[in-house]
């Protein structure tokens, strides 16, 4: 089985851009969860996707969305971009069976790396 | 208090001894415990998940979990050089909830 894709993996953009990023999830797997890891904030969960429906929400402002397609692939949108955004964004993909246990282990992708100058 | 807590180390390890991360949660209701290893630059793998209390073993890798005490621990075995990386713990409270990560713990090997 192919395993979680994003793209691209590296991009450069100036403040106030805004920037999408994509995730493909492994082959039917219908959850996809989008984190943000910098060096000072670890791992910080932004939002899961399931079904097309936004199912969890993390505490990043409105600038942060996403939505997800009737595939299961996902994008991220970050608007208005700080320099502060600059990270690695990751997505990570499960099956989210309702019952445990197993199924919500999450399988990541490599990561898209986000330079805000 | 952190919902998810490692001590960020480094930890050092001889090469062949027995490597010991250690985690607590706060949440009682957790379910799912899995630990994962990040190597510099890249994305988190997952190397071990754990529901019940006790240990699971695979190869090398040995999972503990004590929900009593909300503790989570892992045992890596005979380590070697390539384990040296960073060990993130994470915990769900159901396969609807968001996985909480800690901040890790970095590891290093010494030969």
């Amino acid at each position: 089985k192919a395993g979680v894709t994003q793209t691209p993996r590296y991009l450069i953009k100036t403040r106030g851009q805004q920037v999408t990023l994509s995730c493909s999830p492994i082959s039917g797997h219908r959850s996809v969860s989008w984190y943000q890891q910098t060096p000072g904030q670890g791992l910080q969960f932004l939002f899961e996707y399931f079904s097309e429906t936004q199912r969890n929400k993390g505490n990043f402002p409105g600038r942060f969305s996403g939505r997800q397609f009737s595939n299961s692939r996902s994008e991220m949108n970050v608007s208005t971009l700080e320099l502060g955004d600059s990270a690695l964004y990751l997505c990570a993909s499960s099956l989210r069976r309702k019952a445990l246990p197993g199924g919500n282990e999450q399988f990541f992708g490599p990561g898209t790396r986000l330079t805000v100058l | 208090q952190k919902e998810v807590e490692q001590n960020s180390g480094p930890l050092s390890v001889p090469e062949g001894a027995i490597a010991s991360l250690n985690c607590t949660y706060s949440d009682r209701g957790s379910q799912s415990f899995f630990w994962y290893r990040q190597y510099s630059g890249k994305s988190p793998e997952l190397i071990m998940f754990i529901y019940s209390n006790g240990d699971k073993e695979d190869g090398r890798f040995t999972a503990q979990l004590n929900k009593a005490s909300q503790y989570v621990s892992l045992l890596i075995r005979d380590s070697q050089p390539s384990d040296s990386a960073t060990y993130l713990c994470a915990v769900s409270r159901s396969s609807a909830s968001k996985i909480i990560f800690g901040s890790g713990t970095r590891l290093s090997i010494r030969p």
